[in-house]
């Protein structure tokens, strides 16, 4: 059974900092990895979509990358603003998942003026 | 090109209620997948339609059911509501089903609260 995990649960830092967020699955065979933005009380908003095949997608201040085999993938994000203070969650879509994504419980963050 | 759009955006039932959530699915999508997210929590798969379909489900109660119309929108039923169906309902689309390996497009979500 797939698992997702993401540490740390909460990040504060200072404005203007690199910051990387984590996140780990149990089983390899995926077909892909999302990460998302969730601003309290609201719905999610696609960050990045990287495919099995991929070892990395960027965007702007945000690269995320993938290690299948060690089932790893990170969120790098580059100077920091308070803007990006919000929920990040990652989710797989896993082979045998019944089509569903699997949620991590998110990296909530904080960015301090 | 739209968005994912969901209605109501927010909403109060009393325990025992039944309730539709609505959702219009981003223009050439033609798959909609349901989430329940509880507070702090990540999002928990309800189930999922292809083609007017249900192509999955995860480990939902029958008294949530669903119908996907032609147009691709889609509407989340729930029957007999209880306290711990207070949750926002996240409504997703994609251009195509699981192996294809699309990302998903989420809504703003619907926040119920059972009393």
């Amino acid at each position: 059974k797939q698992e997702v995990t993401q540490i740390p649960a909460a990040l504060s830092v200072p404005e203007g900092e690199n910051l990387v967020l984590n996140c780990s699955f149990t089983d390899s065979a995926i077909y892909n990895l999302q990460w998302f933005r969730q601003d309290p009380g609201k719905g999610l908003t696609s960050l990045l979509l990287i495919q099995s095949s991929q070892r990395e997608q960027t965007s702007g201040r945000l690269n995320a990358s993938l290690d299948k085999s060690s089932g790893r993938s990170t969120l790098y994000i580059a100077a920091s603003q308070p803007g990006d203070s919000a929920t990040y969650l990652c989710a797989v879509r896993g082979m045998d998942s019944n089509y569903q994504l699997i949620w991590g419980a998110g990296t909530k963050l904080i960015i301090k003026p | 090109e739209t968005g994912v759009t969901q209605s109501p955006t927010h909403l109060i039932k009393t325990r025992g209620q039944q309730v539709t959530l609505r959702c219009s699915s981003q223009s050439g999508h033609n798959t909609v997948s349901w989430y329940q997210q509880a507070l702090g929590q990540g999002p928990q798969f309800i189930f999922q339609y292809y083609r007017e379909e249900e192509n999955g489900r995860g480990n939902f109660p029958p008294r949530f059911s669903g119908l996907q119309f032609p147009n691709y929108s889609s509407e989340l039923n729930v029957n007999a509501l209880e306290l711990d169906d207070s949750a926002l309902y996240l409504c997703a689309s994609s251009p195509g089903p699981q192996g294809e390996g699309y990302g998903y497009t989420f809504g703003s979500g619907t926040r119920l609260t059972v009393v």
